[in-house]
């Protein structure tokens, strides 16, 4: 069966200290993967979208950066994070039609 | 410039009343329109679709009617539950855009005993 995981759960930083979330995807391949934010009280922000290896595109720029270094693995960094990166981060994976999404990342910056 | 919106940033219904959550987009393109429901801390989950060749899907309590002349479309909750209660969001494709979504900015249903 075809499961997406996104870790860590809920995560609390300091301003300016580095971040990665990781999203992997089980049970299929070459899926199309995306990085969303939900910020409080907001809609969905599409991130970044990936259809291969090495290739992301950026809908919003930003202080965030995303990687796919492998064919179901999708990583959102930062070097330096904001206190407006504040949000819940949703990784999603597409095949055909409709998305499934992650269980989410809640990141507060302090 | 929202291709998809929800004008409604709330909705406040009775239990065992019908809910009906509306949906605008403006791209004429889109041709698959999606609904995901959302608890807090939890990701979307897939509730319903619909495709632009049809103008009614049903599910369970769940139906979808699609007015492609207007560029509507709505999402019916009947009977409402107290656990409809959630953040419902609206989405389209195209399909000369692969399998992005766009989505819409949601709408916060609640349910009351």
């Amino acid at each position: 069966s075809q499961t997406i995981h996104q870790w860590p759960a809920t995560l609390v930083q300091p301003v300016g200290s580095p971040l990665s979330l990781e999203c992997t995807v089980e049970g299929t391949s070459n899926p199309n993967l995306y990085w969303y934010r939900q910020a409080a009280g907001r809609g969905l922000q599409l991130l970044f979208y990936s259809v291969g290896i090495g290739q992301i595109s950026s809908e919003v720029p930003q202080n965030l950066s995303a990687s796919r270094p492998q064919d179901r693995q999708f990583i959102l960094s930062s070097k330096k994070l904001l206190l407006s990166d504040s949000g819940f981060y949703l990784c999603a994976w597409s095949v055909r039609g409709g998305y499934t999404f992650g269980s989410g990342t809640r990141l507060t910056v302090v | 410039d929202q291709q998809v919106k929800q004008n409604s940033p709330s909705l406040s219904v009775q239990e065992g009343r019908i809910s009906i959550l509306n949906c605008d987009y403006t791209n004429s393109m889109f041709d698959y329109f999606l609904w995901y429901k959302k608890y807090p801390a939890e990701g979307p989950t897939f509730l319903i679709s619909i495709s632009s060749i049809k103008d009614k899907n049903e599910d369970g309590r769940f139906t979808v009617f699609l007015n492609k002349s207007a560029k509507h479309l709505s999402l019916h909750i009947v009977p409402s539950q107290p656990g409809d209660s959630a953040v419902y969001f609206c989405a389209a494709s195209a399909g000369n855009a692969g399998n992005m979504l766009t989505f819409g900015g949601g709408t916060r249903l609640m349910v009351k005993p």
